[in-house]
């Protein structure tokens, strides 16, 4: 069964603080993508890979940064997080054909 | 970017087909259109996809107009099951020179299903 995992479900941290979320795919997939997801907005993309050590600039960028080493691997970085940043974070893999998103549970990360 | 316009909420009884339309009247040439649905504390799961062809798969049909510029998610028996938010989305070329695609999805519509 493929899988797309998240490091977390639910977390909390502190104005400030680095934030670090991990996501991790089995699928041996070209392309990982990090979204934000709030009331009303929907899903937004943040940031996309399309290879190891290849990023590109979603829609909302700012404020957070990635990091991918290894194919199976994307990271998202709140380099010092900010109330504005509490929201669920969806993880997604596919293939380099697109036909097909895999998406993780999801991580809700709460701002104090 | 292209953009989908989808209703916020629609309702349905049970065992009765349900119709899901999407507005994406800027859709470029090469744009797909895909559903997802995301049921109460998951991720998206994909649904469908299409280019300009009607599409049928194991759990819903796609619906795509002559001019592209709307498609119709059709669910032929709406279960308790189908009770979720489907989204409407165009896979759109990255404008940021790496020539990868990202997806656009828009707020989606809460489909309610009626025992």
């Amino acid at each position: 069964d493929v899988k797309v995992t998240q490091s977390s479900r639910y977390l909390v941290k502190r104005t400030g603080e680095k934030v670090f979320l991990e996501c991790v795919q089995d699928m041996d997939h070209e392309n990982m993508f990090w979204y934000r997801q709030d009331p009303g907005l929907g899903l937004r993309l943040i940031y996309f890979s399309y290879d190891v050590k290849m990023k590109e600039k979603g829609d909302i960028p700012e404020g957070y940064s990635v990091s991918r080493e290894k194919k199976e691997r994307f990271s998202l970085i709140l380099e010092s997080a900010s109330t504005n940043q509490t929201s669920m974070y969806l993880c997604a893999s596919c293939t380099s054909g697109y036909n097909e998103q895999f998406f993780g549970p999801g991580t809700r990360l709460t701002v104090l | 970017d292209a953009k989908t316009t989808q209703p916020n909420s629609m309702e349905s009884n049970e065992e009765e087909p349900v119709h899901l339309p999407c507005n994406h009247s800027t859709i470029s040439g090469t744009d797909y259109i895909h559903w997802y649905r995301q049921l109460p504390s998951q991720g998206p799961e994909y649904v469908i996809h299409g280019l300009t062809s009607n599409v049928n798969n194991r759990m819903a049909s796609l619906a795509i107009a002559e001019d592209r510029k709307s498609s119709t998610l059709i669910l032929h028996r709406a279960t308790l099951r189908d009770a979720a938010v489907y989204y409407c989305i165009l896979r759109d070329v990255s404008r940021n020179g790496s020539g990868t695609y990202k997806y656009i999805f828009g707020t989606g519509t809460r489909l309610k299903v009626l025992a």
